[in-house]
C-alpha cells in the first residue's frame, strides 16, 4: 500500500540550512504536503506542491519534488528557534486520503 | 476566525466508560476526519466523512463511533474505551477530499485511559 518515510529527528544550528527529506510510494499522488506541528497544538499546512512542479518556494520554504525517484524535500533557510517542530510530509493517495509519515522532529541548535 | 475545536483537550477516564470528544468546524467544510497519533506510529485515520449521513471507516476504526448530523460537527464516540485508546486525537476538515486543499487540524485531545 502507499508508504510515506521520512527520518525522525534531524539537528541544524541556528542560522543555518535545514533539509528534510521524504519519499513517497504512490507514483500516482497528485499532491505532496508539508505540515509542521508546534509543541502542544495540531497540525498546520505549511505548503503543498503539485505533482507536475519540481520546485515551488514561499519565502524561507523551498520545497523540491523528484517524482522520478519518489523524493520530496523541504528546505528551511535561516532556521530560526521558532522552526523547532515535527514536521510531517503527506501525500494524496489515490482514493483521495491524505497519507502522512511518521514526522521528523527539528531540533535548532544555539 | 476559521477554525476547527476540539474539546476537551485533556481528558483522563476509566476503562468502559462511554466518552465523547467533540469536533466543530465553522469554514462550512464538507469534509472531516479523525485521527490518532502516537509515538513512532505517526498519523493514523481512524473515521471520516465526506458529508452530512456519509461516514467511512478508516485504518483503525475499531473502538470507535462517530456520527455527521450536521455539517459543522463530527464526534467520535468511544462507547468502551481502553487502554489501547490512550493517545492524542486530532479532527481535521477540508474544504472537498482534501487532496487540493490540504486539512485544517484541530489543535487535539489527549485522551488517557486508566
Amino acid at each position: 500500500g502507499e508508504d510515506v518515510e521520512q527520518s525522525l529527528f534531524l539537528s541544524v544550528r541556528e542560522g543555518d540550512s535545514s533539509v528534510i527529506n521524504c519519499t513517497y510510494t504512490d507514483s500516482s499522488s497528485t499532491y505532496l504536503y508539508w505540515y509542521k506541528q508546534e509543541p502542544g497544538a495540531g497540525l498546520q499546512l505549511l505548503t503543498y506542491i503539485f505533482s507536475n512542479m519540481d520546485m515551488k518556494q514561499d519565502q524561507r520554504l523551498t520545497v523540491l519534488l523528484n517524482k522520478k525517484d519518489k523524493h520530496l524535500s523541504l528546505r528551511i533557510a535561516d532556521t530560526q528557534t521558532g522552526d523547532s517542530a515535527i514536521y510531517f510530509c503527506a501525500e494524496s493517495s489515490r482514493d483521495d486520503k491524505i497519507i502522512f509519515g511518521k514526522g521528523t522532529r527539528l531540533h535548532i541548535l544555539p | 476566525e476559521a477554525q476547527v475545536t476540539q474539546n476537551p483537550r485533556y481528558l483522563i477516564t476509566v476503562t468502559g466508560k462511554k466518552l465523547t470528544v467533540t469536533c466543530s468546524q465553522n469554514m462550512n467544510h464538507e469534509y472531516m476526519s479523525w485521527y490518532r497519533q502516537d509515538p513512532g506510529l505517526g498519523l493514523r485515520q481512524i473515521y471520516y466523512s465526506m458529508n452530512v449521513e456519509v461516514t467511512d471507516k478508516g485504518d483503525v476504526p475499531e473502538g470507535y463511533k462517530v456520527s455527521r448530523k450536521e455539517k459543522r460537527n463530527f464526534p467520535l464516540i468511544l462507547e468502551s474505551p481502553s487502554p489501547n485508546q490512550t493517545s492524542l486525537y486530532f479532527c481535521a476538515s477540508s474544504l472537498s477530499p482534501p487532496r487540493g486543499y490540504g486539512y485544517t487540524f484541530g489543535s487535539g485531545t489527549r485522551l488517557t485511559v486508566v
